[in-house]
């Protein structure tokens, strides 16, 4: 059974830091990965998605990686700022199915502090 | 450009009733998927449809959570005899299409509360 999970669980830095946010999987047959962004009583929206042929994807501030190979994956925040206080969830799907049946990790809750 | 909606937004329930949670997907999307996140923890997959079809029901954790979809639009998942372990916030998403590079698309969640 694939388990994902993200250290740390909670992370506070101050405005204007770069920051690395970390996310592992056990089985690396995936399909691909996808960050998402959780703010409080809203859905989840997406960030980046990385198919798992490729290594990276970026988006303005915001840029993962993939190693496959090793069950890893990382979300670079640049530059941080108060708006992007959240919770960060990576999710996988399952290489034998497509894009469907996302397996979470358990969410890192990140603080810029102004 | 609407979004995905779920109705309610809140439900509080006593221990034993049934409880039916909406779910309006993106118009056109065909994949729809309903997902249950307990306090603290990332959300954990129920059940898929594809149009009206119900692909994948693996997530369900007991026979008395139901999900249709019955005219490949709107879906309602349903919770029979509710007991106190189902309170969580229940997730709808809908993508285009199952083909790459397709994303899912989250509503605001319904929170249920059972007393």
């Amino acid at each position: 059974k694939q388990e994902v999970t993200q250290i740390p669980a909670a992370l506070s830095v101050p405005e204007g830091e770069n920051l690395v946010l970390n996310c592992s999987f056990t089985d690396s047959a995936i399909y691909n990965l996808q960050w998402f962004r959780q703010d409080p009583g809203k859905g989840l929206t997406s960030l980046l998605l990385i198919q798992s042929s490729q290594r990276e994807q970026t988006s303005g501030r915001l840029n993962a990686s993939l190693d496959k190979s090793s069950g890893r994956s990382t979300l670079y925040i640049a530059a941080s700022q108060p708006g992007d206080s959240a919770t960060y969830l990576c999710a996988v799907s399952p290489s034998n199915f497509g894009n469907e049946k996302l397996t979470f990790g358990t969410g890192t809750r990140l603080t810029i502090i102004p | 450009g609407a979004g995905v909606s779920q109705s309610p937004r809140y439900k509080v329930a006593k221990r034993g009733q049934d409880v039916a949670l909406r779910c309006d997907p993106i118009s056109g999307h065909v994949s729809l998927f309903w997902y249950q996140q307990a306090l603290g923890q990332g959300p954990e997959f129920l059940t898929y449809f594809q149009n009206e079809a119900q692909l994948d029901k693996s997530g369900l954790p007991s026979d008395r959570f139901f999900a249709e979809r019955p005219e490949g639009s709107v879906s309602t998942l349903k919770i029979q005899r509710t007991q106190q372990e189902d309170s969580a916030v229940y997730l709808c998403a809908s993508s285009y299409s199952l083909a790459v590079g397709n994303t899912q698309y989250f509503g605001p969640g319904t929170r249920l509360t059972v007393l």
